[in-house]
């Protein structure tokens, strides 16, 4: 079973932060990597696929990158809608999905 | 537009059979490249992947609960239904139906639905 962590598990931020969440695979997985959103009681939204793809109609504040077994999540500006928990989730063997990060605010 | 609901009881006791519906509108389940999959939640923790049922019928399911788990879809109905058995307290979770598109990822979830498990 391929494993992902995620790093940091909380994120204290402001509005206007630049945010890099980090991802990371217990073995490669390549540039199959997806980004959700999630806010309380909600189910959770995609805003990143393979690594790098922005889903239609996701701000372009957010960016992915990376490969193999190491991906991020970067917000250029942190807006006050992007408070929320985010979670990685590998499709190159099965899905599995990372243990999430909150991002609240400082 | 696509929409995506779950539904199925809110409280099971343990051992017994949870089978959850999944209905959905605007898209075909014979469309070729698409899948219907569950996810869940347990409170306050990380999503799980269970289950995933492609266009023609092919199924996956998570390696931990492959035991415990059938899918099935009815195209005709616009429905997929999960079936995961022995239930256990420890299966207490938000369990959510969502759309997989041809990238092969969740890009339209149900607004989930909470299952108890508790004698």
């Amino acid at each position: 079973d391929i494993q992902m962590t995620q790093s940091p598990s909380t994120l204290s931020a402001s509005v206007g932060d630049r945010v890099t969440i980090t991802c990371r695979a217990s073995q490669s997985i390549s540039s199959w990597l997806a980004w959700y959103q999630q806010k309380p009681g909600k189910a959770p939204k995609l805003l990143i696929y393979k690594a790098s793809s922005l889903e239609s109609g996701v701000p372009s504040r957010f960016s992915g990158s990376g490969s193999g077994t190491e991906f991020t999540l970067t917000i250029s500006s942190l807006q006050p809608d992007d408070f929320a928990t985010y979670y990685c989730q590998q499709y190159n063997s099965y899905f599995t999905f990372g243990p999430g990060t909150k991002v609240d605010i400082k | 537009q696509i929409t995506l609901k779950e539904s199925g009881p809110t409280l099971v006791k343990p051992t017994q059979t949870l089978t959850l519906t999944c209905t959905f509108s605007g898209f075909s389940l014979s469309t070729s490249g698409v899948g219907v999959g569950w996810i869940r939640q347990p409170p306050g923790k990380a999503l799980e992947w269970l289950a995933l049922i492609y266009w023609n019928d092919d199924k996956r399911y998570s390696p931990s609960l492959k035991s415990r788990l059938t899918i099935t879809k009815d195209t005709s109905k616009n429905q997929v239904v999960l079936t995961m058995t022995n239930m256990d307290p420890v299966d207490t979770a938000t369990y959510y139906c969502a759309h997989m598109s041809s990238t092969s990822c969740y890009n339209y979830w149900g607004q989930g639905t909470l299952v108890t498990v508790s004698s």
